[in-house]
């Protein structure tokens, strides 16, 4: 499968704790997105990645949330000190190098509930 | 910031008839506007999408149309069938296609 990963599939975890999610984008893709999806809604936007420099952050993106992608990537969304409204399906997605192309490619998700 | 706002919310058709969502964007900055649909369970696919310097574009039985003027764009099926029940989102996009606003969603249902 040459899409776009993401590990693990599915998270519970306990108020409190703190997560680390995964995603494998694309492999000639140097953009790197991260998204958050409630039920009901729309993915919204949560940070950007060219290469390994994250570029921009949504407001969203609490202190005790953080991403990297050390190597320009894979990329890891820790949440820290999770709480229940953190519950979610946290979408990843990657797009070309190619500025003509400008069509994002998702990940399947991590859908987080946090009991 | 950018506010994208969707309608219908949800929306049900006979196969073979049309579908139409709309939506309306509030930066003028704006300049890219992809469509997603996103099935039960699956990731979200882009269906078509358009640039700011076009006003409409065609791919098959999909099309969409852009009034920068206004600040809308709309989503058209023709002869639905099945298949195309699902969720379907609009965004809008600064600096072509690096963070995306996503609408709220509308779902479509195709009745047999």
């Amino acid at each position: 499968d040459t899409g776009v990963s993401q590990d693990p599939r599915h998270k519970i975890t306990k108020r409190g704790q703190n997560v680390t999610f995964r995603c494998d984008p694309i492999s000639e893709h140097n953009r790197l997105y991260w998204y958050r999806q409630t039920l009901g809604q729309g993915p919204e936007f949560l940070t950007y990645f060219q290469n390994e420099a994250q570029l921009e952050k949504s407001r969203l993106l609490s202190d005790r949330f953080s991403a990297e992608r050390p190597k320009g990537s894979f990329s890891t969304l820790e949440i820290q000190r999770t709480e229940q409204g953190d519950s979610a399906m946290y979408l990843c997605a990657s797009s070309s190098r190619d500025r003509a192309i400008h069509e994002q490619y998702f990940g399947p998700g991590t859908r987080l509930t946090v009991t | 910031g950018e506010n994208v706002e969707q309608h219908p919310s949800t929306l049900s058709v006979q196969e073979g008839d049309s579908a139409v969502i709309k939506c309306t964007y509030s930066d003028s900055a704006s300049n890219y506007f992809p469509w997603y649909k996103q099935e039960l369970g699956k990731r979200p696919q882009l269906i078509i999408d358009i640039r700011s310097n076009v006003g409409e574009k065609k791919d098959q039985r999909i099309a969409v149309t852009l009034n920068k003027t206004a600040k809308h764009f709309s989503l058209h099926i023709t002869e639905t069938q099945p298949e195309d029940s699902a969720v379907y989102f609009c965004a809008a996009s600064i600096n072509y296609g690096q963070n995306f606003v996503f609408g709220p969603g509308t779902r479509l249902s195709v009745l047999p």
